[in-house]
């Protein structure tokens, strides 16, 4: 099983949906991130929280949301879905645990179609 | 804010060829540096990663160094083959507050 799971894998929506991206991990670690992946931008960072109290704004955060319900779940939420928010989103972990060789272990992706 | 760039945007090889990517990044304090491999319609695999104390990192035909002075990391790859075709991020932790990326190097090795 993939230690860093996302749900649903792929998503077709409306202008002015809501909508949920779910994130599940079970490495165990405390840290937990959500980015957005666009052509030629790389990815971008939009939210990130460092354990289950913990909650900070990414690079890009504006029109979402985020909830860290348990140490291995954190989902992002689309509260009015717009077009411009088409693009391949990714969940990912790391353990603070690690010091400075704290790497980022990815998720497979969503990939989210706003019409 | 930190900005990082890389070099070229995409690359295409024979196979056997030795290739070097770039990645270039503007403000040297940083945690670490990451190179991480992207396949189609999959998340990233960290592939090497170079602390700020760190000139380099060796991982099989692969070799990353880091010159944080300058903003700049390489990564080489050695005798290419193509199921290394992939597109190739490197990203920088800025003191573990969060990880800027690069917009990645799309490689592709020709048989």
């Amino acid at each position: 099983d993939a230690d860093v799971t996302q749900t649903p894998r792929n998503r077709i929506t409306k202008t002015g949906k809501r909508i949920m991206l779910e994130c599940s991990q079970t490495k165990g670690h405390d840290r937990m991130y959500w980015y957005r992946q666009d052509p030629g931008l790389g990815l971008r960072l939009i939210y990130y929280s460092f354990d289950v109290k913990d909650i900070n704004k990414g690079e890009i955060s504006d029109g979402y949301s985020v909830s860290r319900q348990a140490q291995a779940k954190f989902s992002l939420s689309l509260e009015s879905a717009i077009p411009n928010q088409t693009a391949l989103y990714f969940c990912a972990t790391s353990d603070s645990r690690t010091g400075p060789r704290e790497t980022q272990y990815f998720g497979p992706g969503t990939r989210l179609l706003v019409l | 804010k930190q900005e990082v760039t890389q070099i070229p945007a995409a690359l295409s090889v024979p196979e056997g060829e030795n290739l070097v990517l770039n990645c270039s990044f503007t403000d040297s304090a940083i945690y670490n540096l990451q190179w991480f491999r992207q396949d189609p319609g999959k998340g990233l695999t960290s592939l090497l990663l170079i602390q700020s104390s760190q000139r380099e990192q060796t991982s099989g035909r692969l070799n990353a160094s880091l010159d944080k002075s300058s903003g700049r990391s390489t990564l080489y790859i050695a005798a290419s083959q193509p199921g290394d075709s992939a597109t190739y991020l490197c990203a920088v932790d800025n003191y573990g507050q969060n990880f800027v990326f690069g917009p990645g190097t799309r490689l592709s090795v020709l048989p």
